[in-house]
C-alpha cells in the first residue's frame, strides 16, 4: 500500500532564513505525482508545488523548491527567504493509478518567527 | 487559474436536519471531484470521489445514505449531509481534479464548517 510519511510534526524558522521539510513515501508504482500543499490558519488548502515522477529535474516555484530523490523515495520541500505568511501546515501528498486519489502525510506545522 | 468555490462557508443547523454543500470549479471543467473531512490538527480524510454523470465512489466506513453526493455537471458537485447529528460537526473540503493538461492536480475549495447542535 502507498504511504506518505512526514517525520517532523512541528518546525520553526526565523524570518528570511531557509527551512527544509521532509517527506518520504512508499510505492511500487513507476508513474506517480507528488505534491506539497500548504494550509494556513484560514484552512484553505493551497498547492505549493508538484513533481512528476518521470521528470528528473527538481520542481521549483519562486522561493519553493523540492529535492526529489526517486530511488530513496524522498521528496523534501525547501523554503528560502522564509516569510511570515509562510506560517502554515504543510502536507506532502502522492497520487497514482487510475483513480488519482491523494495519499496524505500527517503534516508539518511550520512557524515563521519575526 | 484554477479556482474552486464552496458554499456555504459555515453552517449551523439543528440535529435531524439536512445540509447541502456546493462545490464549483469556476474556471475549468472537472470530471472528478473529491470530498474530504478534516478534524482539527489532522490531515484530510477522503470521504468519496464524485464523477460527473455517474455514482460517487465512497471510501470504506463512509455511509453513502448519510452523505449524498451528486455531480450533475462538469463544474458542480454537491454533498448533502442527511439527518445531521452532532458527531457530523466537522470541516468539509472539496477538491476538483482538472481535466487534461494539469489533470493530475487537485484544486481545493475554501471549506465548509458544519456545526450540528
Amino acid at each position: 500500500a502507498q504511504t506518505v510519511t512526514q517525520s517532523q510534526p512541528e518546525m520553526s524558522v526565523q524570518e528570511a532564513e531557509t527551512v527544509t521539510l521532509s517527506c518520504t513515501y512508499d510505492t511500487s508504482e513507476n508513474n506517480y505525482y507528488l505534491f506539497w500543499y500548504k494550509q494556513p490558519p484560514s484552512r484553505q488548502m493551497i498547492l505549493v508545488i508538484r513533481q512528476e515522477a518521470y521528470k528528473q529535474q527538481n520542481a521549483t516555484e519562486n522561493r519553493f523548491s523540492v529535492n526529489f530523490q526517486k530511488a530513496a523515495k524522498s521528496f523534501s520541500l525547501k523554503i528560502s527567504d522564509s516569510q511570515l505568511g509562510d506560517t502554515a501546515m504543510y502536507f506532502c501528498a502522492y497520487s497514482a493509478g487510475n483513480n488519482r486519489k491523494l495519499i496524505w502525510g500527517l503534516g508539518t506545522s511550520l512557524a515563521v518567527n519575526p | 487559474g484554477a479556482v474552486v468555490s464552496q458554499h456555504p462557508s459555515r453552517v449551523i443547523c439543528k440535529s435531524g436536519t439536512s445540509v447541502k454543500i456546493e462545490c464549483r470549479s469556476l474556471d475549468f471543467q472537472a470530471t472528478t471531484m473529491f470530498w474530504y473531512r478534516q478534524f482539527p490538527k489532522q490531515s484530510l480524510m477522503l470521504m468519496a470521489t464524485s464523477n460527473e454523470g455517474s455514482k460517487a465512489t465512497y471510501e470504506q466506513g463512509v455511509e453513502k445514505d448519510k452523505f449524498l453526493i451528486n455531480h450533475a455537471s462538469l463544474t458542480l458537485s454537491t454533498l448533502t449531509v442527511t439527518s445531521a447529528h452532532p458527531e457530523d460537526s466537522s470541516f468539509y473540503i472539496c477538491s476538483a481534479r482538472r481535466s487534461g493538461g494539469l489533470g493530475e492536480t487537485q484544486y481545493f475549495g475554501p471549506g465548509t464548517r458544519l456545526l450540528v447542535l
